[in-house]
């Protein structure tokens, strides 16, 4: 089945700054790669996605980029702001063991933008 | 805008007792999911429905967790005794197909607790 790496696990940065989470997967046949925001004790709400025939796709100030050789996929943040804050989790869509496709997530990594 | 309706939002329960969580999935969903989030960690896929059929229950712990969907539309988790390891956030997603790169939808999740 699928298994998906997620770093770092935490980061901190200046308002204003970019921030990059990475994220690795395993199973070669994943063909779909969403990015979810939870804000504490809230559900987690897709933020971007890309699907295995893109490359790179950008909304305002949030980028996702994937390497399908290299089976792993980035989410960038531009001018960082405070609301930013929050735990992101990426996710591939690969195989399980039954056959059937479902989402794997990746243990998250906790934003901190400082004003 | 159309969500997935979860409750409770919080459950305490002693262990050995019995509990059960709800989720009605966005109105056209196809596909259920439930997952469970421990703090600090990636949601995790207990099982996944195709309409009302488990199509996928390889994570779930058969001995003490049940799900149904029977009329393909909401669906109930139940776990009979609970555990003090069972406690965590339960998650219930929706979305339009399996089979497809269809985006999944979060409900607000219950939080429970064994004490």
């Amino acid at each position: 089945g699928e298994n998906v790496e997620q770093h770092p696990s935490t980061l901190s940065v200046q308002e204003g700054d970019s921030a990059v989470i990475k994220c690795t997967y395993s199973d070669s046949a994943s063909n779909y790669f969403p990015w979810y925001k939870q804000e504490l004790g809230k559900r987690p709400q897709l933020i971007i996605d890309i699907r295995s025939n893109v490359g790179e796709k950008k909304d305002q100030r949030i980028a996702v980029t994937l390497n399908k050789t290299a089976k792993h996929f980035s989410l960038h943040i531009t001018e960082t702001q405070p609301e930013d804050s929050a735990v992101y989790f990426c996710a591939a869509r690969g195989f399980k063991d039954t056959g059937r496709r479902a989402l794997t997530f990746g243990s998250g990594t906790r934003l901190q933008v400082q004003p | 805008e159309a969500e997935v309706a979860q409750s409770p939002r919080y459950k305490i329960t002693e262990k050995s007792q019995a509990v059960a969580f709800w989720c009605d999935p966005i109105s056209g969903h196809a596909t259920l999911y439930w997952y469970r989030q421990i703090l600090g960690q990636g949601p995790e896929l207990l099982v996944q429905f195709q309409d009302e059929s488990v199509v996928d229950d390889s994570q779930l712990p058969k001995d003490r967790f049940s799900a149904e969907r029977l009329k393909g539309v909401d669906s109930t988790l139940k776990i009979q005794p609970a555990e003090l390891g069972d406690s965590a956030m339960y998650l219930c997603a929706s979305s339009w197909g399996q089979g497809t790169n269809t985006e999944a939808f979060f409900g607000q999740g219950t939080r429970l607790t064994v004490v």
